[in-house]
């Protein structure tokens, strides 16, 4: 079975252009979480959807915006791109809450660079 | 709100050899997860271990076992015959049990020697 998928892997933008980062869960899994992970430091929860529905955000600003479509991948959107924006942006799964829910499984990750 | 701490930076450990990682972590809630995630230089992140806040058995898996200290807020991760593969940034991450939100810790950095 395929894991968590993203898209793009690497990526170099300007500030202040926008960006759009995808990811497609593991099949069979309906929630999906985005951290943001400077360097040198843990991952820091941004959002997460569980079936299209948006059920946290953490405290990130306004210019960060995330969807996730029927068939239960999403989009993460940043706008206005800082260069501290700069970070690996991870991607995770999970099934219902409870039982294997509890655990998220992470993609590989799409690297940004702002410029 | 939740806090996740490991006070060890980095540390090394001699192949074949045991190692302890610390992590420490703050809550209100009596109700929680407790994972251990390995991030090797591929940056991906993957789960090695978990415990449940109400589970008083300590997780193993294989090499891998936690020694969790509900009251103490303590929850540390023994490896045991240390491989060359397990090389890797290790975080510590706590999860409610009422919202799927994971906390990390800062990550300690495991070097295994030959």
């Amino acid at each position: 079975d395929a894991g968590v998928t993203q898209s793009p892997t690497h990526l170099i933008k300007t500030r202040g252009q926008h960006v759009t980062l995808r990811c497609s869960p593991i099949s069979g899994h309906k929630s999906v979480s985005w951290y943001q992970q400077v360097l040198g430091q843990g991952p820091q929860f941004i959002f997460q959807y569980y079936e299209k529905e948006e059920r946290g955000r953490g405290n990130f600003p306004d210019r960060f915006s995330a969807r996730q479509f029927p068939n239960y991948s999403s989009e993460l959107n940043v706008n206005a791109l800082l260069l501290g924006d700069s970070a690996l942006y991870l991607c995770a799964s999970s099934g219902d809450p409870g039982s294997s829910g509890n655990t998220i499984y992470f993609g590989e990750g799409s690297w940004l660079t702002v410029v | 709100a939740q806090t996740v701490t490991q006070s060890q930076p980095e540390m090394s450990v001699q192949e074949a050899e045991t190692v302890t990682l610390s992590c420490t972590y703050d809550t209100s809630e009596s109700d929680y997860y407790l994972f251990w995630y390995k991030q090797p230089p591929s940056r991906q992140m993957i789960l090695v271990i978990r415990q449940e806040a109400y589970k008083q058995q300590n997780a193993t898996e294989n090499r891998f076992s936690v020694n969790f200290q509900k009251a103490a807020k303590s929850f540390s991760l023994k490896i045991s015959d240390s491989q060359l593969g397990d090389a890797a940034m290790y975080f510590c991450a706590y999860r409610s049990a009422h919202f799927n939100k994971f906390y990390f810790g800062s990550g300690t950095k495991l070097n295994v020697k030959p």
